[in-house]
């Protein structure tokens, strides 16, 4: 099972709720990373979560918080967010091997975040 | 730092003849991984092939092989017999070491338009 599933597949909020972006895996890898995508620009790495310890944080403001609650689990919660943070969000799983680092990353389908 | 250089932002091939997408690459660390990835208009992230910086051989995967040369920091994505479901963007990416950290970079992308 290569699949990594997020929710919602799409959100409309407006800049002052709060949601958050869930994401899930299960194949037992212990690099999950958040990325954001503007339409026909690569991803921008967010954050990176490495044994479900916050390992990169990309200086993303404060109105974007991850939280890993377990292996499996990735969560992103939006607070107060600007128009401008409308975008496509990824999130992606992959292995860590010690001495090689991280490897192929597994993506999810992403949620298409609308910020009104 | 490292660097992931894609210099053609759209290529168009005839459906069943064969393609090739360019991507150069610069890092400092001997030790490092190049990947492709698919995107389609949905927006998932598909990973497509791998290739090790110790890597002796070229990696193929199906339709997709990788044409590895080292010296030239080059890792051209061929993809034979398109067919129009490879119409997408694809990135390719690199994983090396930055800061302490194995953090992955891509490049800005090649549009594919496979044509019937």
């Amino acid at each position: 099972d290569t699949e990594v599933t997020q929710t919602p597949k799409h959100l409309v909020m407006g800049m002052t709720n709060k949601k958050s972006l869930k994401c899930e895996q299960h194949m037992g890898h212990r690099a999950m990373y958040w990325y954001k995508q503007k339409a026909k620009k690569p991803p921008e790495l967010m954050f990176v979560y490495s044994y479900e310890k916050l390992s990169i944080n990309e200086s993303v403001p404060s109105r974007f918080s991850p939280e890993c609650p377990n292996s499996s689990l990735l969560n992103l919660h939006l607070h107060a967010l600007q128009p401008e943070d409308s975008a496509l969000y990824l999130c992606a799983s992959s292995q860590v091997r010690p001495g090689q680092g991280a490897h192929e990353q597994y993506f999810g389908p992403g949620t298409r975040l609308t910020v009104t | 730092a490292q660097k992931i250089t894609q210099t053609q932002p759209g290529m168009f091939v005839q459906e069943k003849e064969a393609v090739t997408l360019d991507c150069t690459y610069d890092t400092s660390d001997p030790s490092y991984g190049l990947f492709w990835y698919k995107q389609p208009s949905s927006g998932e992230m598909i990973f497509l092939i791998y290739q090790g910086s110790y890597d002796q051989q070229n990696a193929t995967e199906g339709r997709y092989s990788l044409n590895f040369q080292k010296a030239r920091k080059s890792a051209n994505l061929v993809i034979s017999a398109s067919q129009l479901g490879d119409s997408a963007m694809y990135f390719c990416a690199m994983r090396g070491l930055s800061g302490g950290s194995y953090i992955p970079t891509f490049g800005r992308g090649t549009s594919l338009i496979v044509h019937p």
